[in-house]
């Protein structure tokens, strides 16, 4: 079955370290992005591809990092530079007839 | 810029109908989106309209007024699982087609 894969589920990072999460897509799909979700926040763009080799920064880019060498994978960096990151992480790819965004089942990322 | 609005926080009857709003100024148009998140989860599609109108699908329909930047999602015969929040997204082509969200609106369906 196709669809989107984050890992992990959960992530503890202690304070000062750089961590990774993992977003992979089987739907062929060019376009991907990176949300954050915090309580009562809603959702907000991070970062976003819409062809490999190519990314933009969303609407809270800061201390955040990615790469699309793969059309198939968009991981997400979180660096010691981001002084909040404790949240639910989500990454999202679209149709390509632009009708429906796919979500990942989310990181629940946590400082320790 | 874009802003969405939505209910915070709406309570209602297993049994009852309940309709949840989204008003939107947004510099261009190009679809709305409705989904559904329970606690923890990931947000999981109901409906996208592009077109004014009311889209249904079972239980659940969706309604656009392009002109007065509106849109409801009706939830019919509610049930106990329809407890989660509702986020509503808009898709502006001046913004590269991304979707902004609303806040989300948590309904809390109680017997």
């Amino acid at each position: 079955d196709g669809g989107i894969t984050q890992s992990p589920k959960y992530l503890f990072r202690k304070e000062g370290q750089n961590v990774t999460l993992s977003c992979e897509q089987n739907l062929n799909h060019d376009a991907m992005y990176w949300y954050r979700q915090d309580p009562g926040q809603g959702l907000r763009l991070i970062y976003y591809s819409q062809i490999v080799n190519d990314f933009q920064k969303g609407d809270i880019a800061e201390g955040y990092s990615v790469s699309r060498e793969k059309k198939e994978s968009f991981p997400l960096t979180v660096t010691s530079a981001q002084k909040n990151p404790t949240a639910f992480y989500l990454c999202a790819s679209i149709s390509r007839d632009l009708t429906e965004a796919f979500f990942g089942q989310g990181t629940r990322l946590t400082v320790v | 810029g874009q802003n969405i609005d939505q209910p915070t926080e709406m309570t209602a009857t297993e049994g009852a109908i309940v309709q949840i709003n989204c008003t939107y100024q947004t510099s261009g148009f190009n679809g709305l989106f409705w989904y559904q998140q329970h606690a923890g989860e990931a947000p999981t599609f109901l409906s996208y309209n592009v077109l004014d109108g009311l889209e249904e699908k079972g239980r659940f329909s969706s309604f656009l007024s392009r002109s007065k930047g509106y849109s409801y999602l009706l939830l019919k015969e509610l049930q106990m699982k329809d407890s989660a929040s509702y986020l509503c997204a808009v898709r502006d082509p001046k913004g590269s087609y991304i979707p902004t969200f609303g806040r989300g609106t948590s309904l809390i369906v109680h017997p």
